[in-house]
């Protein structure tokens, strides 16, 4: 089992580029979330998704930012027209979605997108 | 929404002492409560985690405990060793199905 997969592992952007970010989720998980950790601070919600379906995306800013886990690859993060404040290290999770016995789902990360914008 | 809160930020102990990290959630719907550990540059790992219908879980060296009345659960880890050097996260899972995490504690075994 490999695990969730995430890349690129370091992608360099210039202001205005478009940054694409994959997450292959660990084998039998159909639900993905992506995280957003700004440097020393924790992690930040950012959008939940299962096959062909965002669940909740209330954490994704509403411009630039968006999310797709199709029927078949990975799911991706978009960022378009990068900016500074963009340079983050990108986290995916992905979880089975049975939620167990409380309804929680239990999220294995992936190893991050670290992202710089120049 | 969930709001966890995470104390202290930063925590050193001397090697072979415990090391106690405390949470508070807001949300009394939240249900599960994960602890994981982040080493640098690498993703989160989880360690141990709890659900509310459980006051206590151990897992060899490391411990949760979990207060539905005052919302608090706490990690605790004895026995610490350097290689427990890391950042440590506390989440809650809320109403949704996606979890809320604190601002994370640096913890550094000295030797």
């Amino acid at each position: 089992n490999a695990g969730v997969m995430q890349n690129p592992r370091h992608l360099v952007r210039r202001r205005g580029q478009e940054a694409r970010l994959r997450c292959s989720p660990m084998k039998g998980h159909s639900h993905v979330y992506w995280y957003r950790q700004l440097p020393e601070e924790g992690l930040k919600f950012m959008v939940y998704l299962q096959k062909e379906n965002i669940i909740d995306e209330s954490g994704m800013p509403k411009e630039r930012f968006s999310a797709e886990f199709p029927k078949e690859g990975p799911s991706i993060l978009r960022i378009q027209q990068v900016v500074r404040g963009d340079s983050a290290a990108y986290f995916c999770a992905s979880a089975t979605g049975t939620g167990g016995l409380s309804g929680a789902n239990v999220l294995t990360f992936g190893a991050g997108s670290r992202l710089t914008v120049l | 929404g969930e709001n966890v809160e995470q104390h202290p930020s930063t925590l050193s102990v001397q090697e072979g002492d415990s090391a106690v990290i405390k949470c508070t959630y807001s949300d009394s719907a939240s249900n599960y409560f994960p602890w994981y550990k982040q080493e640098l540059g690498k993703g989160p790992q989880l360690i141990i985690d709890i659900r509310s219908n459980v006051g206590e879980k151990k897992d060899q060296r490391i411990a949760v405990t979990l207060n539905k009345t005052a919302k608090h659960f706490s990690l605790h880890i004895t026995e610490t060793q350097p290689e427990d050097s890391a950042v440590y996260f506390c989440a809650g899972s809320g109403s949704a199905r996606q979890l809320t995490f604190g601002s994370g504690t640096q913890l550094t075994v000295l030797p």
